[in-house]
């Protein structure tokens, strides 16, 4: 089965750019997904990627994803206090899944950014 | 639009009790999955409904169980609870039509003593 990490914590000052970094194991995911938490709140969908692009830009975020190493990472750029929360990368809609569906995303254990102002 | 609601909230039962949890899902949505999420296992899918038919099924006991209804809408159970089942529970919609964006609610925070 598929198993995601990510390093547990990140902090960055007011104002510079944040890197969070993910890896996963199985090539088979067709999207790989960045959803955001924050303190008692559920999961926020920040982005995604299509398994077959490198680079997908969304304003102050950026996705890059080198399928060779099974590599993922999420930019924020000009990071704010807003932005503190638990990042959490995550796969989904295996090629063995049918009708398109994305249900089963496996999940990362998540990256706590912390911002400092 | 309205985004995924979940009741209640907050939850508290004893052990060997059972729960039932409810999502509704965004107008048009027509999938709903549901996530377990433990400050030690992570997050965790549970199930995937959609037409009101499971499609998929993680690595949870017979315990867990879930439904669906003509309107989408979708419940799970719990039957005798255990400490561990203490958690977030999670539901997410999506559309299923070549889009592949999941949204979650707020979830269901169950506490079990």
């Amino acid at each position: 089965g598929e198993d995601v990490e990510q390093s547990l914590f990140l902090s960055v000052r007011e104002g510079d750019s944040s890197v969070i970094n993910c890896t996963y194991t199985d090539s088979s995911s067709t999207y790989l997904y960045w959803y955001k938490q924050e303190p008692g709140a559920g999961l926020q969908l920040l982005t995604y990627i299509f398994s077959n692009m490198d680079m997908k830009q969304d304003q102050r975020l950026t996705v890059l994803l080198n399928k060779k190493d099974k590599h993922l990472s999420l930019r924020i750029a000009d990071t704010q206090t807003g932005d503190s929360a638990i990042y959490f990368c995550a796969g989904g809609g295996s090629h063995m899944n049918y009708g398109g569906s994305q249900g089963n995303l496996i999940f990362g254990k998540g990256t706590k950014l912390s911002v400092k102002p | 639009k309205a985004g995924v609601t979940q009741t209640p909230r907050y939850l508290i039962k004893t052990r060997g009790q059972q729960v039932t949890l409810s999502c509704s899902p965004i107008s048009g949505h027509r999938s709903v999955s549901w996530y377990q999420q433990t400050p030690g296992q992570g997050l965790q899918f549970l199930f995937e409904y959609f037409s009101e038919t499971q499609r998929n099924k993680g690595n949870f006991p017979g315990r867990f169980s879930g439904r669906q209804f003509s309107n989408s809408r979708s419940e799970m159970n719990v039957s005798t609870l255990e400490l561990g089942d203490s958690a977030l529970y999670l539901c997410a919609s999506s559309i299923v039509d070549g889009s592949y964006e999941q949204y979650f609610g707020p979830g269901t925070r169950l506490t079990v003593t």
